[in-house]
């Protein structure tokens, strides 16, 4: 059974600070990988894709990579700004039926 | 596109009562997921439908639980009769299958409090 771990389960980051965070899961034969975002109330949105192919994907300010190899992924955040403020979800697709299996999440706080 | 419609928002009922959440995903897209979050939990998958029909129902907790997908767009998760670990917020999200592993959009949400 696959399992996606996210340590820590928060953080906290003056702004203008560029940072990672982890995902890791137990069963490197995966489809792709997903990171989401959450804002407080709010549904998840999500921010890169990557596929099992892929070594990392690119969007703004975001780099997510993916090693399958040691089961781990990692989210760069540029340059962050308070409203990079939310929880992120790591998760993880082990079948071509987009069946999806998610981190806890780590909860970012940026500060002004 | 409105996205994923959920609802309602909030829900509180009281223990024993049937509660029916319904979504309406986002047209075109032809897979439909049922998920639960908790704080103790996390996010987990309940029951996805691909074309309409029920793929994977080993999520669902106990047989209080029932989902159904009568036409494409839309979509029910019912709990007959609810009780207080049922709290959680459930979420619906619809994605466009492809076999290439495809993004899902989530709706807001449906906060359900069982007292």
């Amino acid at each position: 059974k696959q399992e996606v771990t996210q340590i820590p389960a928060a953080l906290s980051v003056p702004e203008g600070e560029n940072l990672v965070l982890n995902c890791s899961f137990t069963d490197s034969a995966i489809y792709n990988l997903q990171w989401f975002r959450q804002d407080p109330g709010k549904g998840l949105t999500s921010l890169l894709l990557i596929q099992s192919s892929q070594r990392e994907q690119t969007s703004g300010r975001l780099n997510a990579s993916l090693d399958k190899s040691s089961g781990r992924s990692t989210l760069y955040i540029a340059a962050s700004q308070p409203g990079d403020s939310a929880t992120y979800l790591c998760a993880v697709d082990s079948g071509a039926n987009s069946k999806l299996t998610f981190g806890k999440g780590i909860t970012l706080s940026v500060r002004p | 596109d409105a996205g994923v419609i959920q609802s309602p928002r909030h829900e509180v009922t009281e223990m024993g009562q049937e509660v029916t959440l319904r979504c309406k995903p986002i047209s075109g897209h032809n897979s439909l997921f049922w998920y639960r979050q908790t704080m103790m939990r996390g996010l987990e998958l309940l029951i996805y439908f691909n074309n309409n029909v029920p793929i994977d129902d080993s999520g669902m907790p106990e047989d209080r639980f029932s989902a159904k997908m009568p036409n494409a767009s839309f979509s029910t998760l019912k709990i007959q009769p609810s009780e207080p670990r049922d709290s959680a917020v459930y979420f619906c999200a619809s994605s466009r299958r492809t076999g290439l592993g495809e993004t899902q959009y989530f709706g807001p949400g449906t906060r359900l409090l069982v007292l």
